[in-house]
């Protein structure tokens, strides 16, 4: 267990309303990241952070921005949500050292109406 | 740019069967490490397996083996004996060494009684 939660764990909201999720551990790790899965797509790589208030895009960050002011919490904020960002959100560390595997949280449910 | 390709879609077998999910991998790295991730159906997603480029030994862990071929640019993952319990959607994924994970779209797999 890698000590990872997730908030809300189900949220349903309606288009143009901002959402923040938020991903919480408990171990310290450096490196932290956001996915949405979604059907037929698998999981796609929204953002990541390698540090407090180091953060970087990946595949699918159009309309999505992180935060991490300290080194528990990352954030994931959607601006203005649309129903194209309906999804599943998991959050996931990178353990500390030589390890590369990432552990995820139990995801996030999110439905714009 | 990074791609995994899971080509079956959804595989069904009667229990006790054996089976094989394929994973093919595109990538321009030369250290870069491989991923199997189960998802039942409660939705979590469960790490199983990493292999590392510069290692292609194959391995097992009771009825999971793993076939690992940079030749190819494959990393199969096969299940002995299948069991009801090995129901779930896996997932191969692919990483550089600082990066997020590249997914594949996943397998679903039936294991039938």
């Amino acid at each position: 267990d890698a000590g990872i939660t997730q908030s809300p764990r189900h949220k349903v909201t309606e288009t143009g309303t901002p959402v923040t999720l938020r991903c919480h551990q408990t171990e310290n790790h450096r490196y932290m990241y956001w996915y949405r899965q979604d059907p037929g797509h698998g999981l796609r790589l929204i953002h990541y952070s390698y540090g407090v208030k180091d953060t970087d895009k990946g595949e699918v960050s159009d309309g999505y921005s992180v935060s991490r002011s300290k080194t528990e919490d990352f954030l994931l904020t959607l601006e203005s949500a649309t129903s194209s960002q309906t999804s599943v959100y998991f959050c996931a560390i990178r353990l500390t050292g030589t390890a590369i595997e990432q552990f995820f949280g139990p995801g996030t449910r999110l439905t714009v109406l | 740019a990074q791609k995994v390709t899971q080509a079956q879609t959804e595989i069904s077998v009667v229990e006790k069967e054996d089976v094989t999910l394929d994973c093919v991998y595109e990538t321009r790295d030369t250290t870069y490490y491989l991923f199997w991730y189960k998802q039942p159906p409660s939705g979590e997603l469960v790490f199983l397996i990493r292999r590392n480029s510069f290692d292609e030994q194959n391995e097992i862990s009771g009825r999971y083996s793993w076939n690992f071929q940079k030749s190819t640019s494959s990393f199969n993952f096969t299940i002995t004996a299948s069991q009801v319990v090995d129901s779930a959607v896996y997932f191969c994924a692919l990483s550089a060494p600082a990066d997020g994970l590249t997914f594949g779209k996943g397998t679903h797999l039936i294991i039938q009684p």
